[in-house]
């Protein structure tokens, strides 16, 4: 089965300029999150799809951020523009369903930097 | 959901086993305790879960207090490939939000 896949694994960009990040899930599952670890912080959840529909978006640090899911496959996560505290790490995770007993599985994460 | 608490940092010898321990003294009747750990430069992995029976699997065993007020996690034979920041996370059955809040963690250090 393959795993959670994120596109790109880094990504170097100059302040100001937009930068949309992609998350696979795993097939068929339904429940595809976002989080991110910002330089010297502990994770955070940022929002929780349910197929296409936004379950959960509280959080999102504020309205540069824009998440999609079309279709309820794959995710994009855009920064638009980008400023110098967007720098991390930014993981996706998707799981079968939300109950105790599911799991989450991450991917790698996309390592963004603004210079 | 209920905060946990974790010592910063532990050490262990390789082939030794690997006891964590983690607090979460407001824990409430609903909800799981977690364990995930993250390895340098990837994503946070499960490791196992449970309720109040303690648990295991191929990875590790998860002993959970009579008042699950506390848990440890157990690696029976630590790999230097376990070096990884493991984090406790309590969280509810079918809490609405559905997120795993991550505390500071553990950075277990196994060495040779």
């Amino acid at each position: 089965e393959a795993g959670v896949t994120q596109f790109p694994s880094h990504s170097v960009i100059e302040k100001g300029q937009t930068v949309t990040l992609r998350c696979d899930p795993i097939s068929g599952h339904d429940n595809l999150y976002w989080y991110r670890r910002v330089m010297g912080k502990e994770i955070k959840f940022l929002l929780h799809f349910v197929k296409e529909s936004k379950q959960d978006e509280s959080g999102m640090p504020n309205n540069r951020f824009l998440a999609e899911r079309t279709g309820g496959t794959y995710s994009t996560l855009k920064v638009q523009p980008a400023e110098l505290e967007d720098s991390g790490v930014y993981f996706c995770a998707s799981s079968y369903g939300t109950a105790s007993g599911y799991g989450y599985t991450f991917g790698s994460g996309t390592r963004l930097t603004v210079v | 959901d209920a905060k946990t608490t974790q010592p910063p940092s532990m050490d262990c010898a390789e082939g030794r086993a690997a006891n964590l321990p983690c607090n979460h003294s407001t824990i409430s009747g609903n909800e799981y305790v977690y364990w995930y750990r993250q390895i340098h430069s990837q994503g946070p992995q499960y490791i196992i879960h449970g309720l109040k029976n303690n648990e295991t699997n191929e990875m590790a065993s998860l002993i959970i207090t009579e008042d699950r007020k506390s848990s440890t996690l157990i690696l029976p034979h630590a790999t230097l490939r376990d070096t990884a920041v493991y984090y406790c996370i309590v969280r509810g059955q079918n809490n609405a939000g559905n997120m795993l809040t991550f505390g500071g963690g553990t950075r277990l250090m196994v060495k040779p």
